[in-house]
């Protein structure tokens, strides 16, 4: 059974980075590109990007291209993104997604941004 | 990009009603390699991820009551959701995934009248 574990809450101060992981079991992370979603209850879902965990390749949408860095460890069959100079903007649940469409999804971690 | 427009934003139903939320993309979705429709519907319920309701525009998941329906193709998609449930009551997104950035709708809010 495909299951994803993502990380715990995350409360950080304004201009500073985080970096959130999501842990699959199930299958492996090689198997499938990796994908995020951004979601704030007054702005939806928002794809971030994606990472082939197989070589590390990334696509970002472009409004993402600063903000986030997805990586990929293949030995814990974890993925991880690093996000950046975070604003109250960044605050929201970010989920993972294994594969298009997205079948399985993580259950998200918050990310609060506040001073 | 890709842009998805949801209409209705809201919706207010009563048990037993149909409903129907319509999805319109910016371009088209239909692949005609596979003439297949790149487009996916979801349902988020409060504090939840998101569920995989339809792909291929018309394919219903895995475990997916079959009163909910999705039809369409090209720019114009539908999701019907036929004598709703009060456990339906969520959020709709629709999604295209036929090219980067994969692009969701603004949302359907399916509230009890």
């Amino acid at each position: 059974e495909v299951q994803l574990q993502q990380s715990g809450p995350e409360l950080r101060r304004p201009g500073s980075s985080v970096k959130l992981s999501c842990k699959a079991s199930g299958y492996s992370i090689t198997d499938y590109l990796m994908h995020w979603v951004k979601h704030r209850p007054e702005h939806g879902l928002e794809w971030i990007g994606w990472i082939d965990p197989e070589d590390g390749e990334t696509k970002y949408a472009q409004k993402f291209q600063s903000k986030a860095t997805l990586t990929a460890d293949t030995s814990s069959n974890t993925a991880y993104m690093q996000l950046s100079s975070l604003t109250s903007e960044d605050t929201a649940t970010y989920f993972c997604a294994p594969n298009t469409p997205f079948a399985y999804w993580g259950q998200g971690t918050l990310v609060t941004v506040s001073s | 990009d890709i842009v998805m427009t949801q209409s209705p934003s809201s919706l207010a139903v009563s048990a037993g009603e149909t409903v129907t939320i319509n999805c319109k993309s910016s371009q088209s979705l239909l692949y005609s390699g596979n003439q297949k429709n790149y487009l996916a519907w979801y349902q988020q319920k409060p504090g939840q991820s998101p569920k995989l309701l339809i792909y291929w525009a018309s394919t219903r998941q895995s475990g997916v009551p079959d009163r909910f329906i999705g039809s369409g193709s090209g720019t114009d998609f539908t999701l019907t959701i036929s004598s709703v449930q009060a456990e339906d009551l969520a959020i709709y997104y629709c999604q295209q995934y036929y090219d980067t950035p994969y692009t969701f709708g603004a949302g359907t809010k399916l509230e009890l009248k």
